[in-house]
């Protein structure tokens, strides 16, 4: 069974602090992506990666950094934390132009910053 | 660049209605891949379907079905004689496939809310 995690469920952070969020897929998938879900915002791309040490900025990328020193492994970062990043934070990875391509979502992380 | 439009926000229904989730799109490239996703209330994004550019042949399974049509950008989702259990958001995606930069990247609507009532 295909499997993206998350390290954590929910997470309570000080304004200021540095935060990982990582998440871990085992399906060898290239591709692996970091998204914020707001209510009325729907999904947006903060981070993606099409290889191991390769990142792209998504549509929001103020604020966040990323790291791939592995394939399976794909790490969000708020350097400084801010309450404006309070959020859903989800991790997706996908094969790229195959037929079958599809991203599959880890099940969240929801990070409170106060 | 690539977006992505669901107009619809909420919707509300009585259980057995039909029920049609709008999406339109938007993209340059000739191919491309749509989807959609189902998000129930426990939070975990659910893929329901994945359409390619060239391939516009409605699909339909069991009380789903799709609309593809190039003409108008548009990739509409059906789900007929709705039951509570639809309740949820469902999202349409979009992903590009990007030969030069060897990836692909999901691009989603802001979701719509649907509420089955029995």
């Amino acid at each position: 069974d295909v499997k993206v995690t998350q390290s954590s469920r929910y997470l309570v952070k000080r304004t200021g602090e540095k935060v990982f969020l990582e998440c871990v897929q085992d399906m060898d998938h290239e591709n692996m992506f970091w998204y914020r879900q707001d209510p009325g915002l729907g999904l947006r791309l903060i981070y993606f990666s099409y290889d191991v040490k390769m990142k792209e900025k998504g549509d929001i990328p103020e604020g966040y950094s990323v790291s791939r020193e592995k394939k399976e492994r794909f790490s969000l970062i708020l350097e400084s934390a801010s309450t404006n990043q309070t959020s859903m934070y989800l991790c997706a990875s996908s094969v790229w132009d195959r037929e079958d391509t599809e991203a599959f979502f880890g099940q969240g992380t929801r990070l409170t910053v106060v | 660049a690539q977006k992505v439009t669901q107009a619809q926000t909420e919707i509300s229904v009585v259980e057995k209605e039909d029920v049609t989730l709008d999406c339109v799109y938007e993209t340059r490239d000739t191919t491309y891949y749509l989807f959609w996703y189902k998000q129930p209330p426990s939070g975990e994004l659910v893929f329901l379907i994945r359409r390619n550019s060239f391939d516009e042949q409605n699909e339909i399974s069991g009380r789903y079905s799709w609309n593809f049509q190039k003409s108008t950008s548009s990739f509409n989702f059906t789900i007929t004689a709705s039951q509570v259990v639809d309740s949820a958001v469902y999202f349409c995606a979009l992903s590009e496939l990007r030969v030069n930069q060897a990836g692909t990247a999901l691009i989603f609507g802001k979701g719509t809310t649907l509420s089955v009532s029995s």
